[in-house]
């Protein structure tokens, strides 16, 4: 089962307050990565875990903050945000992490910044 | 900065057409290719690998030609549910262990009744 699952599906928020995105998956996988996505633009790379640890952070401001409690989590805490920090928020999973492997996608949270 | 490069269509083709996207990409240390596809407002889904021999899954068949540095994708008898932006994907492998995949900005594809 190729499946990752995500939550919220969407989430409105004020540049003042604090929330999480979720990633959950259950395929064994070892590699777990956040990904931002503008309209009509190809996703861009934020943060790779690998083995519950940080292993990239593709220059993210500090307002996002992620976070792995196990292998099978993986959360995105914002706090701050500015509006064009709004976009589609996806999560991915691979075998193991490195380009070699396929990565397979959450359906995403669509996050508005008011 | 590594690239990969696909003209962003829309390819307007009637159903039944067999249609056929190709990307370049810069980095000649790459090792792994993909073609994902995403609806609109949707996740990108894997739709396959390319190998170096090539492959094929049912109407779909991928190439790669890594002396000119493109990959291809060709679609035959196009069917409505194949409307949709395919993105090519490339490691950015510029040394072992590279976590990036690089992806194109994607071929939007309509398929027309």
């Amino acid at each position: 089962d190729t499946e990752v699952t995500q939550t919220p599906k969407h989430l409105v928020m004020g540049m003042t307050n604090k929330k999480s995105l979720k990633c959950e998956q259950h395929m064994g996988h070892r590699a777990m990565y956040w990904y931002k996505q503008k309209a009509k633009k190809p996703p861009e790379l934020m943060f790779v875990y690998s083995y519950e640890k940080l292993s990239i952070n593709e220059s993210v401001p500090s307002r996002f903050s992620p976070e792995c409690p196990n292998s099978s989590l993986l959360n995105l805490h914002l706090h701050a945000l500015q509006p064009e920090d709004s976009a589609l928020y996806l999560c991915a999973s691979s075998q193991v992490a490195g380009g070699a492997h396929e990565q397979y996608f959450g359906p995403g949270t669509r996050l508005t910044v008011t | 900065r590594k690239e990969v490069e696909q003209d962003p269509g829309p390819f307007n083709v009637p159903e039944g057409a067999t249609v056929a996207f190709n990307c370049t990409y810069s980095n000649s240390a790459s090792q792994s290719f993909f073609w994902y596809r995403q609806d609109c407002r949707k996740e990108p889904k894997l739709l396959m690998s390319v190998y170096s021999s090539g492959n094929e899954d049912g109407r779909f068949t991928a190439q790669l030609n890594r002396a000119s540095q493109y990959i291809s994708l060709l679609i035959r008898d196009s069917k409505l549910s194949d409307s949709a932006t395919y993105l090519c994907v490339v490691d950015g492998d510029s040394g072992a262990g590279s976590y990036q995949l690089t992806f194109g900005k994607g071929t939007k594809l309509s398929v027309i009744p």
